[in-house]
């Protein structure tokens, strides 16, 4: 089975200081897609970055960025100067089936992350 | 503004009834899906649409019912052969059915069976 594994159930980092969220995932596909979503309170799923896996260089959308790395399989989000407003859920998520697949997603289980001010 | 409306935000019933979620767009996207989500897992698939009249199963649809009878309309229907219906749902859509094509979410209702 195709999955995607999130192995930190909960973070903590410091306002303005910069904490690493990890996801691996398992894929037989060469050419796909790689999402990180956000997920406050309110509850509505919003997209933070995403990752296309022929691409060598890492995405970066402003303090977010990811560590992509295709061989371990490993797609990594780094928040840089956390806000009180980066605290919410996360979800690594990808279409199983490759970059032409229907956009069924897989999501990993989430990571809570509290930012302290 | 565009975006993804799902009414209501709460919804309650009794066991055995049919309820049915709402989710309209108005993004003039072409694919909709719907997702369970459940405390301490992540999203899960039931179904999604390509375009009007399609649709198809995702991975646990067993209990749920859609339909697509208008491009910003995709209802869902849960019924009360769901076992465990009391989650929070929410609705996307995309531009189109592909993996690249990011989703954007409605607000989610969290429907309670008691």
């Amino acid at each position: 089975a195709q999955t995607v594994t999130q192995s930190q159930p909960e973070m903590s980092v410091q306002e303005a200081e910069t904490v690493t969220l990890s996801c691996t995932y398992d894929t037989s596909e060469s050419d796909y897609y790689l999402f990180w979503y956000k997920q406050p309170p309110s509850r509505q799923m919003i997209l933070v970055i995403r990752q296309e896996a022929y691409k060598q260089q890492n995405a970066t959308e402003n303090r977010f960025s990811v560590n992509f790395q295709k061989a371990a399989k490993s797609f990594s989000l780094k928040i840089s100067d956390s806000q009180l407003g980066d605290a919410a859920m996360y979800f690594c998520a990808y279409p199983p089936g490759g970059g032409t697949s229907y956009g069924k997603l897989t999501f990993g289980q989430g990571t809570i992350l509290t930012v302290h001010p | 503004d565009g975006g993804i409306t799902q009414s209501p935000k709460y919804l309650f019933r009794k066991e055995g009834q049919n309820v049915t979620l709402s989710c309209e767009q108005n993004l003039n996207h072409d694919a909709m899906y719907w997702y369970r989500q459940d405390p301490g897992q992540g999203l899960r698939l039931i179904y999604y649409s390509q375009i009007v009249n399609d649709f198809q199963k995702g991975d646990i649809a067993e209990g749920y019912s859609v339909s697509r009878e208008k491009k910003e309309s995709f209802p869902l229907t849960v019924t009360s052969a769901q076992k465990n219906p009391t989650a929070f749902y929410l609705c996307a859509s995309s531009i189109v059915l592909g993996g690249n094509s990011p989703l954007h979410f409605g607000n989610g209702t969290r429907l309670t069976v008691t």
